[in-house]
């Protein structure tokens, strides 16, 4: 069963609008971190942002932000102030298990997105 | 600078050849994984190791075998490469045990199996 799911396969948005891009994942550990990864067309992962479980406020990192709502199982990234360079696959990826046998990161499907001039 | 390194950037081979595939990080970190990324399906997890010589079945094992000996070093063995692995393969690493840090990975290699 798909344990991270980004219904969004692709989007379009407006340069200097704000985005969002959904993530919803599975898991019965009362421990996991989220990450958000972005791949240009060069096909480097570059890490943009990081919550973990516990963590009582949503993570922010500039023009990105994470609004993480812990009941729906969601981990959704905003992007605020779209640029050019924005365009590129993002992955939703939860990590669990962390320090045990089974300490593993899985990905969504990704959404490819597109910003418009 | 941190580094996360593959063997190949592209590979191609023939149908029922054995490929090794190398990932070296150089970040003292635990955790490893190999993924192969295809379009519309993302990141697929195929083995990870938390440590030398330990390994772990990902989401798709089959087909694919990994050896660490030592830390820094990962291995995929396609024992018999068919056309259905044609794929990106990427190599990740991660620091293990007290916090969840991000994985870092390799510039990927392009497998074609002809």
């Amino acid at each position: 069963a798909q344990k991270i799911t980004q219904t969004q396969p692709g989007m379009f948005v407006q340069e200097k609008e704000a985005v969002t891009l959904d993530c919803t994942y599975d898991t019965s550990d009362p421990s996991y971190g989220l990450f958000w990864y972005k791949q240009p067309s060069s096909g480097e992962m570059i890490f943009l942002i990081y919550q973990g479980s516990y963590d009582q406020q949503n993570a922010t990192e500039g023009r990105y932000s994470l609004n993480f709502q812990k009941a729906r199982k969601s981990a959704n990234l905003v992007i605020s102030a779209s640029q050019l360079g924005d365009s590129a696959m993002y992955f939703c990826a939860m990590r669990e298990g962390l320090g045990t046998s089974y300490d593993k990161v899985i990905f969504g499907p990704g959404t490819s997105l597109s910003v418009i001039p | 600078d941190v580094k996360v390194t593959q063997s190949s950037r592209y590979l191609v081979k023939r149908t029922g050849e054995k490929v090794f595939l190398e990932c070296v990080q150089d970040m003292d970190h635990e955790n490893m994984f190999w993924y192969r990324q295809d379009p519309g399906l993302g990141l697929r997890l195929i083995y990870f190791s938390y440590d030398v010589k330990m390994k772990e079945k990902g989401d798709i094992p089959e087909g694919y075998s990994v050896s660490r000996e030592k830390k820094e070093r990962f291995s995929l063995i396609l024992e018999s490469a068919s056309t259905n692995q044609t794929s990106m393969y990427l190599c990740a690493s991660t620091r293990g045990g007290v916090s969840y840090n991000e994985q870092f990975f390799g510039p990927g290699t392009r497998l074609t199996v002809l």
